[in-house]
C-alpha cells in the first residue's frame, strides 16, 4: 500500500511569502499521477494540480506543482490571505487506487 | 461544469445501512472516460477514497472497505448512491461525492455529515 507523508504539518507565514509544500510517497507514483487540493473549513476541497505540474482550470498561476517518483512539490510562490486553508496531495493508481496525504495546514500572519 | 449534490440521512443507527445519493446535474453520468466515486473525511481528519463507479456499472472500492461498500449508478436518474453496510462509530464522517477523469478529483458535491449513533 502506498503511504503519501506531506511536511511541514503547519506553515506560518506573511502575505506575499513564498510558501513550498512537499509531499514525499513510499513508492514511486504511476506516471506522476499527484493532485493538489485546497480545502478551506467547512468547504469540499477544490483541485489545484494534476499530474504532478498541470494547474486546473482558474487556478492562479502563483500556483505551481513539480517532481517525479516519490518527491512532489507544490508552491504558492507569493501568498495571499484567501490561501490560508489545508493542502493535500493525492495519489492515482497504486492501491488503493486513490490515496490523500495527511495535509499540510498554511496560516497566513 | 457539471455539478454534484449529495443526499441522505444524516443519522444513522449502529450496525444498519449507511445509503448516500450524488445527483449530477448540468452533465451527464454516462459520459465516457468519467468516474464517479465518494469519498469520506472523518472529523478534524484527512480524506479517504471509499470507491468509484464507472457508468457502465464497473466499480473499484478502496480494500479498507470493500466487505461493506456497494457502490451503484442509474443512468436514467443521472444519480449514483453509496450503500455501506455494518456502521460504527468509526463511519461518523462527512462524505462527498467527486467526479474524476480518471486521476484526480475535479468536482466535487458539498458534502454531507453522516453520524452515527443510536
Amino acid at each position: 500500500e502506498i503511504v503519501l507523508t506531506q511536511s511541514p504539518g503547519t506553515l506560518s507565514l506573511s502575505p506575499g511569502e513564498r510558501a513550498t509544500l512537499s509531499c514525499r510517497a513510499s513508492q514511486s507514483v504511476i506516471n506522476s499521477y499527484l493532485a493538489w487540493y485546497q480545502q478551506k473549513p467547512g468547504q469540499a476541497p477544490r483541485l489545484l494540480i494534476y499530474g504532478a505540474s498541470s494547474r486546473a482550470t482558474g487556478i492562479p498561476d502563483r500556483f505551481s506543482g513539480s517532481g517525479s517518483g516519490t518527491d512532489f512539490t507544490l508552491t504558492i510562490s507569493r501568498l495571499e490571505p484567501e490561501d490560508s486553508a489545508v493542502y493535500y496531495c493525492q495519489q492515482y493508481g497504486s492501491s488503493p487506487l486513490f490515496t490523500f496525504g495527511p495535509g499540510t495546514k498554511v496560516d497566513i500572519k | 461544469q457539471a455539478q454534484l449534490q449529495e443526499s441522505g440521512p444524516g443519522l444513522v443507527k449502529p450496525s444498519q445501512t449507511l445509503s448516500l445519493t450524488c445527483t449530477v446535474s448540468g452533465g451527464s453520468i454516462s459520459s465516457g472516460g468519467y468516474y464517479w466515486s465518494w469519498i469520506r473525511q472523518h472529523p478534524g481528519k484527512g480524506l479517504e477514497w471509499i470507491g468509484y463507479m464507472y457508468y457502465s456499472g464497473s466499480s473499484h472500492y478502496n480494500p479498507s472497505l470493500k466487505s461493506r461498500v456497494t457502490i451503484s449508478v442509474d443512468t436514467s436518474k443521472n444519480q449514483f448512491s453509496l450503500k455501506l453496510s455494518s456502521v460504527t462509530a468509526a463511519d461518523t464522517a462527512v462524505y462527498y461525492c467527486a467526479h474524476s477523469s480518471p486521476d484526480a478529483f475535479d468536482i466535487w458535491g458539498q458534502g454531507t455529515v453522516v453520524t452515527v449513533s443510536s
